[in-house]
């Protein structure tokens, strides 16, 4: 079992609609977790932390932690075209200090 | 601005030379890393750093190596001993290593290698 699993899409969404991302992880001990936007040959850029279960709203972006199924989730609302790039999850995975990504799940929002 | 700052953007290099890469930051950062990434693929952590003087070995450090004489820099040398070095190499920072709430990542604009 890969310690932070996604799919790889692509996930193909119209424009308006809401785009669900998933990530699954398998240490049981990971405190943080976050999500990255990467756009095609550029690097990542952060999109949202989240450190408790529930969701964590952040304009049209929500973050979604079950830490007892051990799955986190990233919604966006009203998606756009230029919301269409590679979504990473990363978890805090063994020693302290190192973060796991997935390997991206690829978001096309079509007009 | 503040921010993570790499060099070159695109590199070339042939077959059996050493490249360096430079990553600098002036965010105030105690913790600094390096990732590859390959076509298609998520982010492999190389070295990391949590303090100045200090570097430890994440998954993929065979071939590569740094060092961490100041805070604001962290420069990564892809040795010829690296068997496939053509990449997309990011750097990272956070405000401290592996601490809740204090250690999210953040990254540079990346350097392209390709070796000839």
């Amino acid at each position: 079992q890969k310690e932070v699993e996604q799919n790889s899409g692509p996930l193909s969404v119209p424009e308006g609609a809401i785009a669900s991302l998933n990530c699954t992880y398998s240490d049981r001990g990971s405190q943080s977790f976050f999500w990255y936007r990467q756009y095609s040959g550029k690097s990542p850029e952060l999109i949202m932390s989240i450190y408790s279960n529930g969701d964590k709203e952040d304009g049209r972006f929500t973050a979604q932690l079950n830490k007892a199924s051990q799955y986190v989730s990233l919604l966006i609302r009203d998606s756009q075209p230029s919301d269409s790039a590679t979504y990473l999850c990363a978890v805090p995975t063994g020693t302290a200090s190192k973060l796991t990504f997935g390997t991206g799940t690829r978001l096309q929002v079509t007009l | 601005d503040g921010g993570i700052t790499q060099s070159p953007k695109y590199l070339f290099r042939k077959e059996g030379q050493n490249v360096t890469l430079s990553c600098e930051q002036n965010l105030n950062h105690d913790a600094m890393y390096w990732y590859r990434q390959d076509p298609g693929q998520g982010l492999r952590l190389i070295y990391y750093s949590q303090i100045v003087n200090d570097f430890q070995k994440g998954d993929i450090a065979e071939g590569y190596s740094v060092s961490r004489e100041k805070k604001e820099s962290f420069p990564l040398t892809v040795t010829s001993a690296q068997k496939n070095p053509t990449a997309f190499y990011l750097c990272a920072s956070s405000i401290v290593a592996g601490s809740y709430h204090t250690d999210t990542q953040y990254f540079g604009p990346g350097t392209r290698l390709t070796v000839l």
